[in-house]
């Protein structure tokens, strides 16, 4: 199984010009998740889905959309790019958590993007 | 939001030395799980915690879910060169996980 797969894995932008981050899974997971990384900053919950047709903002959802349209893939789109917006991007997904809300994610490789 | 607290920020310990870190939190979380993330890789799962007071080992790595669900460690015994990295803690909580700033890991050989 490839796990969580994500395209491209670097790609650098001029400020304003748009762009779409793939990602998609194999693993028939439910929930899937997009995380911006900075430096020293850990990991930023930018927006999640728990299934097709169903998504919501995480804690950085500004300048970015998503759609869910299948269980496998995950889109993340940068509509007007920004330098702010220079970061690592992980993808992730998970089954359904159990009942105490628990559930583990599984992340893609990253993909690096600089906006200039 | 939730914000998690990870100390140290950064380690640099001789190869064989063991290792402790920890997170801290003023919300509870349901879950804690602890991450390692090589140079240009995503973060791959170390440890998972269910249950409060929950002490799991994996090898070497051991972890512990604290009583009050606000706080968890990670200890690495006999480190060795290939346990550099960055650590993160994470709390779950509504399906969500919030993660900490991470420990960069230095081994010296």
């Amino acid at each position: 199984n490839a796990g969580v797969t994500q395209t491209p894995k670097f790609r650098i932008l001029k400020i304003g010009q748009s762009m779409t981050l793939q990602c998609t899974q194999d693993m028939n997971h439910n929930y899937m998740y997009w995380y911006r990384q900075d430096p020293g900053m850990g990991l930023k919950l930018i927006y999640y889905s728990v299934g097709a047709g169903i998504t919501d903002k995480g804690e950085v959802p500004n300048g970015y959309n998503v759609s869910r349209s299948t269980t496998e893939d995950f889109p993340l789109r940068l509509e007007l790019a920004a330098p702010s917006q220079t970061s690592v991007y992980f993808c992730a997904s998970s089954y359904s958590p159990d009942s105490s809300g628990a559930n583990v994610l599984t992340f893609g490789a990253g993909s690096r993007l600089t906006v200039l | 939001g939730q914000q998690l607290n990870q100390s140290p920020q950064s380690m640099f310990i001789q190869e064989g030395e063991d290792v402790s870190m920890n997170c801290t939190s003023s919300s509870i979380f349901n879950t804690w799980l602890w991450y390692k993330q090589d140079p240009g890789e995503g973060p791959v799962l170390l440890i998972a915690l269910y249950k409060a007071g929950e002490l799991t080992s994996n090898g070497r790595l051991t972890a512990q879910f604290g009583i009050t669900r606000k706080d968890s460690f990670l200890n690495i015994s006999a480190s060795i060169p290939s346990d550099v990295g960055i650590y993160f803690c994470s709390g779950g909580s509504n399906y969500k996980l919030t993660f900490g700033k991470g420990t960069l890991l230095t081994v010296n050989p």
